[in-house]
C-alpha cells in the first residue's frame, strides 16, 4: 500500500541553525502539506502547496519557514533559523485530487528538537 | 474555519460498538465532514468523511444528522487497537481542504 514517507525520523538542533525536513508524498498525489504538533498539544496546518505553489499559509508559517518540490518527488519543509518553540512533530500529507475522494494521507512525522 | 464539539473523552469495551459525538451547528452547505484518528505516537490517519449522506468504509460508519448540524463516528466492535484521539473536522474544498484540528475525543478501550 502507497505510504507517505518523512525523513528523518528525529532530528536534534541548535538554535538559530537551518533544519530541512523531508517528505516522499504517494506519487500521484497533488495537493500536499505540512502539520506540526507541540508535544501535549493539537496538530497545526501550517502549509498547503499545489502546481508548486502556495496555496495557504497558517500565521505560523512565517518567513522562517520555506516548502520546496524540488524534483518532483521530495517535498520539502525549511527552517532558516530555528527557535526553541519549533520543537515538535512535524508531519507531512498528501491527497489525491480525484472526484469526490478526499482523504489525507499523513506520514509518520519527523521529531525536532531545538535545543 | 467552522468549528466542531466534541466530548474530551470516551470509555468503550473491547467488542462492543461505539459511538463518537461531534457537533457542528455552524456548517455551512459545501463544508465535508470528515474523521481522522491518532494512535499514540503516529500520525493522523484517515478514518471516514461524509457530506450529506451516512457512509460505511471498513473502518467506520459516519451518521450524519438530517439538518447536518451533528455526526456520530461509529466503531461497530471496538478493538484494542482503536484506542486513540478521534477527530471531527469540517473541511472546505474551497480552500484546499486543510485539516483544522481540533482536540478531539480520547477513547479508551477496555479489555
Amino acid at each position: 500500500e502507497p505510504e507517505v514517507t518523512q525523513t528523518p525520523s528525529h532530528q536534534v538542533t541548535q538554535m538559530g541553525q537551518e533544519v530541512i525536513l523531508r517528505c516522499v508524498p504517494i506519487s500521484n498525489h497533488l495537493y500536499f502539506y505540512w502539520y506540526r504538533q507541540i508535544l501535549g498539544q493539537k496538530v497545526e496546518f501550517l502549509v498547503s502547496f499545489y502546481n508548486n505553489e502556495i496555496s495557504e499559509k497558517s500565521e505560523i508559517f512565517d518567513d522562517q519557514f520555506s516548502v520546496e518540490r524540488p524534483d518532483g518527488s521530495n517535498f520539502t519543509l525549511k527552517i532558516r533559523s530555528t527557535k526553541l518553540e519549533d520543537s515538535a512533530m512535524y508531519f507531512c500529507a498528501s491527497r489525491i485530487l480525484a472526484g469526490g475522494f478526499d482523504e489525507q494521507f499523513f506520514g509518520p512525522g519527523t521529531r525536532l528538537t531545538v535545543l | 474555519d467552522a468549528k466542531t464539539t466534541q466530548p474530551n473523552s470516551m470509555e468503550s469495551n473491547e467488542e462492543e460498538p461505539v459511538h463518537l459525538p461531534c457537533n457542528h451547528s455552524t456548517i455551512s452547505g459545501t463544508d465535508y465532514i470528515h474523521w481522522y484518528r491518532q494512535l499514540p505516537s503516529q500520525g493522523p490517519e484517515y478514518v471516514i468523511h461524509g457530506l450529506t449522506s451516512n457512509v460505511n468504509n471498513r473502518m467506520a460508519s459516519l451518521a450524519i444528522a438530517e439538518d447536518r448540524k451533528s455526526s456520530t463516528l461509529i466503531l461497530h466492535r471496538a478493538t484494542l487497537r482503536d484506542a486513540a484521539v478521534y477527530y471531527c473536522i469540517l473541511t472546505s474544498r474551497e480552500y484546499g481542504n486543510k485539516l483544522v484540528f481540533g482536540a478531539g475525543t480520547i477513547l479508551r478501550v477496555k479489555s
